[in-house]
């Protein structure tokens, strides 16, 4: 079955890095684009970037936009997300999520991984 | 970037009841439309998309419709496992995917 396990999350000063992994299994990896996903109880659900199956194509949400890098590996089917310049805001679950074969939506998403920025 | 916005934020319904969620987008986003279920603690589920699809293994009592602006989840006949929060997506106009605030389906 499909699986996706983010990992990777943890308690971070502002203006540090971290690096979020996700594992997938159960589906051809280099053959679907992936998203970041993140949730605060505030804000809800906001989407933070994609990247296509082959990795040539990035997209940003324009509040992590030069901060944050997707990358993937499709020989070690993992996905990426090197956060830099943490800010409190970055505070959230983030998720990642495959991209449905049948249009650019998620389909199905991991447990999330809990990143906390505090002082 | 196109805002979604749902509605109620919270809706209290008895079990074996109709719930009716509604999800208004911004701007016309035909029927690029999916709905999730989220449970706390857990990831959210794929309910629908194409604004009406159901997602492989999702029962019946739930349906979608709309398109364009206005769209609509409904779960026939509440069963105790539905009490959740929904939410809808966008994807006709990217990037930015867009969520709405998620409806809170709790028992009356």
């Amino acid at each position: 079955q499909v699986q996706v396990v983010e990992s990777g999350g943890g308690v971070v000063q502002p203006g540090r890095s971290l690096r979020l992994s996700c594992a997938a299994s159960g589906f051809t990896f280099s053959t679907y684009a992936l998203h970041w996903v993140r949730q605060t109880p505030g804000k809800g659900l906001e989407w933070v970037a994609l990247i296509s199956s082959d990795g040539t194509n990035q997209y940003y949400a324009d509040s992590v936009r030069g901060r944050f890098t997707i990358s993937r590996d499709n020989s070690k089917n993992t996905l990426y997300l090197q956060m830099n310049s943490l800010r409190t805001e970055d505070m959230a679950v983030y998720f990642c999520a495959r991209v449905s074969s049948t249009g650019p939506f998620p389909d199905y998403w991991g447990q999330g991984t809990l990143v906390t920025v505090s002082p | 970037e196109i805002v979604m916005t749902q509605s109620p934020a919270t809706l209290s319904v008895s079990p074996g009841e109709r719930a009716t969620l509604s999800c208004r987008a911004s701007q016309s986003v035909r029927s690029d439309l999916a709905w999730y279920q989220q449970k706390p603690g857990q990831a959210p589920r794929l309910l629908i998309y194409g604004a009406s699809t159901r997602a492989t293994g999702i029962p019946a009592r739930f349906s979608g419709s709309g398109s364009g602006t206005e769209f609509t989840l409904t779960i026939s006949s509440l069963q105790s496992e539905d009490f959740a929060v929904y939410y809808c997506q966008q994807y006709n106009n990217w990037p930015p995917w867009t969520f709405g605030q998620g409806t809170k389906v709790e028992i009356k």
